[in-house]
């Protein structure tokens, strides 16, 4: 079973500054996505990232960017220049790739506060 | 596209009753995937339809079951409620395809079991 552990329950900064969130991941598979979504006070889950374990390099997304290290089994978010509407909870995520097993097996989540 | 849309938004039943959700996927998706979220467990998987076809299964008790129709709406029943089947129950819809495979969600369901 594939089991992700975010362990920082909370964090905190000013807007503008930078603020990495750590995931690790533990799985046998070799073929899986990694996800990060964010939810904020309205529940809507949104999707934040995504990278494939096949590839090498990092995902980015604008401000958001991942530092995957497959080996270590782990899957860190970096948000530069934050902005207040960056405040929410956010989950990190795994996928296997196989059809048929392909749920989502979420962290705990970090609450994530952008200060003005 | 109209992004995945969930009905009602806010339920209260009380315990012993039964309750139906309702999800419409992304026009183009074929899978829709059910997770509940509660403060306590987090964000769990109930099951993913695809096709009409339950195609995997979380780990809950009988009492929740599912459907896909023909257009690839998803309903999810809960049968005997319970007070801790109060939670946020959210779908995602996704091509269901084994690559490039990415989940969109709703904007969840609240049910509140009294």
């Amino acid at each position: 079973a594939q089991t992700v552990t975010q362990s920082q329950p909370e964090m905190s900064v000013q807007e503008a500054e930078t603020v990495t969130l750590s995931c690790t991941y533990d799985t046998s598979e070799s073929n899986y996505y990694l996800f990060w979504y964010k939810q904020p006070p309205s529940r809507q889950m949104i999707l934040v990232i995504r990278q494939e374990a096949y590839k090498q390099q990092n995902a980015t997304e604008n401000r958001f960017s991942v530092n995957f290290q497959k080996a270590a089994k782990s899957f860190s978010l970096k948000i530069s220049d934050s902005q207040l509407g960056d405040t929410a909870m956010y989950f990190c995520a795994f996928m296997n790739q196989k059809l048929g097993a392909q749920k989502l097996v979420f962290g705990q989540g970090t609450r994530l506060t952008i200060n003005p | 596209k109209a992004g995945v849309t969930q009905t009602p938004r806010y339920l209260i039943k009380t315990r012993g009753q039964q309750v139906t959700l309702s999800c419409s996927p992304i026009s183009g998706h074929r899978s829709v995937s059910w997770y509940q979220q509660t403060p306590g467990q987090g964000l769990q998987f109930l099951f993913e339809y695809f096709s009409e076809t339950q195609r995997n299964k979380g780990n809950f008790p009988g009492r929740f079951s599912g459907r896909q129709f023909s257009n690839s709406r998803s309903e999810m029943n809960v049968s005997t409620l319970e007070l801790g089947d109060s939670a946020l129950y959210l779908c995602a819809s996704s091509l269901g395809r084994g690559d490039t495979d990415t989940q969109y969600f709703g904007p969840g369901t609240r049910l509140t079991v009294l």
